[in-house]
């Protein structure tokens, strides 16, 4: 099987300016989870979809928003870019999420000027 | 709110030695999932092990295996006969069964001396 696909790998946006992640999962596997790395606060939970639900979200902005698709690929988008938005962007697909083993994309490089 | 600590930031082992990374967390829930990630330099991020806590047995992985501890609430990695390609970053996680995210520590660097 394909693994986890995420476009584009990298990104350069101005600030104010929004931008829009792409996540292809594992075939088959219908949650993927979105998280932000940065050196200084490490791996942060974003959401969680499960069959084009939102199932879990974690504590950021309204700016960052998200979408699944019938096909389970899915989406985050970033509005109203900030300095402090420049991160990794990982995005992870299970069969069903909890206690399930998460496969990883390569992620997706955002800096923000 | 769980929480994860790595309280080795930076950790380093010669070639053919096994190294220990130390993970404990901080839950009230008695069923729930611990992980090790390990991410190397190219950034793609892979399972190593997995424990779920109501198995007693601690797993085990090839090379890999992991020290259980729940009533210390420590979940530590052993990585025995270290290889080069071991080198990356470990990140322990947990997730409570109830239908929630992984939590991860901070991650440990590891480098591995030929």
């Amino acid at each position: 099987k394909a693994g986890v696909t995420q476009t584009p790998r990298y990104l350069i946006k101005t600030r104010g300016q929004q931008v829009t992640l792409s996540c292809s999962p594992i075939s088959g596997h219908r949650s993927v989870s979105w998280y932000q790395q940065t050196p200084g606060q490490g791996l942060q939970f974003l959401f969680e979809y499960f069959s084009e639900t939102q199932r879990n979200k974690g504590n950021f902005p309204g700016r960052f928003s998200g979408r699944q698709f019938s096909n389970s690929r899915s989406e985050m988008n970033v509005s109203t870019l900030e300095l402090g938005d420049s991160a990794l962007y990982l995005c992870a697909s299970s069969e069903m999420g909890q206690g399930y083993e998460q496969y990883f994309g390569p992620g997706t490089r955002l800096t923000v000027t | 709110a769980q929480t994860v600590t790595q309280s080795q930031p930076e950790m380093s082992v010669q070639e053919a030695e096994t190294v220990t990374l130390s993970c404990t967390y901080d839950t009230s829930e008695s069923d729930y999932y611990l992980f090790w990630y390990k991410q190397p330099p190219s950034r793609q991020m892979i399972l190593v092990i997995r424990q779920e806590a109501y198995k007693q047995q601690n797993a085990t992985e090839n090379r890999f295996s992991v020290n259980f501890q729940k009533a210390a609430k420590s979940f530590s990695l052993k990585i025995s006969d270290s290889q080069l390609g071991d080198a990356a970053m470990y990140f322990c996680a947990y997730e409570f069964s109830g239908n929630t995210p992984l939590v991860f520590g901070k991650g440990t660097r590891l480098s591995v001396i030929a």
